[in-house]
């Protein structure tokens, strides 16, 4: 199945600082990798995803890159604000094996607490 | 309206009770699921279903039994309750079963003393 570590487990930057957080995957058919952000006491929501058929996204502070062929994706988050400071969760999918037998999910890496300091 | 909700947002029991935990989704989406958050905060899938048949069933202990009555709604129980179980569920739904993104409900925090 699939497996995804995500580093750092944190990370701490000054406001307008810029951070990155790298997940490496091991299945090599995942095709889908969203990015997920969740603040304190709330659940987790989607910021950005791409696919596999592209090698970089982005939108305004948030971009993510994909390089398929290392079976990495890296979060990168530009200017950063105090608002930022949550929980982010990579993620890539497994295709579905045939119909009756493991149906394709997404695997979660193990999370990323970002504080951004004022 | 909320796109997944789930009800109770708490649920504190004791251990050995059996409790229930509801969700429903008005986005349309044909895939449900059942994420369990642990104190480390990592996110684990423990069921899912499209078209209301089951498609993941993660080793998960059998005192957990999702039920999904329809496309919109996907139902926890679970029996016996034990102190390991304490975490929050979050109930999920997306348009397809693996490569969309996942709406997220606001989750039920399980405490079993």
């Amino acid at each position: 199945g699939e497996n995804v570590e995500q580093h750092p487990s944190t990370l701490s930057v000054q406001e307008g600082d810029s951070a990155v957080i790298k997940c490496t995957y091991s299945d090599s058919a995942s095709n889908y990798f969203p990015w997920y952000k969740q603040e304190l006491g709330k659940r987790p929501q989607l910021i950005i995803d791409i696919r596999s058929n592209v090698g970089e996204k982005k939108d305004q502070r948030i971009a993510v890159t994909l390089n398929k062929t290392a079976k990495h994706f890296s979060l990168h988050i530009t200017e950063t604000q105090p608002e930022d400071s949550a929980v982010y969760f990579c993620a890539a999918n497994s295709k579905p094996g045939p119909k009756g037998t493991s149906y394709g999910k997404l695997t979660f890496g193990q999370g990323t607490i970002l504080t951004v300091h004022p | 309206d909320t796109a997944v909700s789930q009800t109770p947002k708490y649920l504190v029991t004791q251990m050995g009770n059996d409790k229930s935990i509801k969700c429903e989704q008005n986005l349309g989406h044909d895939t449900m699921y059942w994420y369990k958050q642990d104190s480390k905060k990592f996110l684990k899938i423990m069921f899912s279903y499209n078209n209301k048949e089951l498609i993941i069933n993660e080793t998960v202990p059998n005192r957990f039994s999702p039920k999904s009555p329809d496309k919109a709604h996907l139902n926890l129980h679970i029996n016996s309750l034990e102190l390991g179980d304490s975490a929050v569920y979050f109930c999920a739904s997306s348009r397809g079963a693996f490569n969309s993104p996942l709406h997220f409900g606001n989750g039920t925090r399980l405490t079993v003393t």
